[in-house]
């Protein structure tokens, strides 16, 4: 199966901490993904996670992984205002094919 | 290199209209792939290639989609009789093939807009 959810949105005030969170249904996933979208911008990968792997971090970026719940998080550290974006977890089970989630709209107010 | 260029970035056209859309990707390369964004969506895998082969299609592109890699290099969508609901934007990506992760890179996209 191929499905992801993601929560649609997040408003998160200038240096506090984002949670963004992901579950997906294939246990046979390989990698996790999460990407960013600006406006007007294609999709640009921020990082990525091993299936056999629980945490990666990343300067400010820290992912969580909980394989037993199919859960992956997306933690931004001191978030700025460059950081209001779309957000898209991603999972993928063969070697060429990603099946994203509807995405997260973050939202940084001052 | 500049990163995956896509052409033209934005096309109105008239329903039963054909459109074809051009991407340019990372040079070294050999995986290219199209995707489709709707609003409020993440995007659909539609096609992608290896080199010159295109080797899946989602059951999403229907006879009036075709897409192609001729020489390996670009490639072009076409979209035949375009109807209302083939408004999207349309990305395409691009990778080189090894083991581990499959990390894409996107182009802006082409916005379709059919009136």
């Amino acid at each position: 199966g191929e499905d992801v959810e993601q929560s649609l949105f997040l408003s998160v005030r200038e240096g506090d901490s984002s949670v963004i969170n992901c579950t997906y249904t294939d246990s046979s996933s390989t990698y996790l993904y999460w990407y960013k979208q600006e406006p007007g911008a294609g999709l640009q990968l921020l990082t990525y996670i091993f299936s056999n792997m629980d945490m990666k971090q990343d300067q400010r970026l820290t992912v969580l992984l909980n394989k037993k719940d199919k859960h992956l998080s997306l933690r931004i550290a001191d978030t700025q205002t460059g950081d209001s974006a779309i957000y898209f977890c991603a999972e993928s089970y063969n070697d060429y094919k990603l099946s994203f989630g509807a995405g997260t709209t973050v939202t940084v107010r001052a | 290199d500049t990163g995956v260029s896509q052409d033209p970035r934005h096309k109105i056209t008239k329903r039963g209209q054909n459109v074809t859309f051009r991407c340019d990707p990372i040079s070294e390369h050999n995986r290219l792939y199209w995707y489709r964004q709707t609003l409020g969506q993440g995007p659909e895998f539609l096609t992608y290639f290896q080199n010159e082969a295109q080797l899946e299609k989602s059951r999403l592109l229907s006879d009036r989609f075709s897409a192609e890699r001729p020489k390996g290099s670009f490639s072009t969508l076409e979209i035949q009789r375009t109807e209302q609901g083939d408004s999207a934007m349309y990305l395409c990506a691009s990778s080189l093939e090894g083991g581990g992760a499959n990390v894409l890179t996107f182009g802006a996209g082409s916005r379709l807009t059919v009136l």
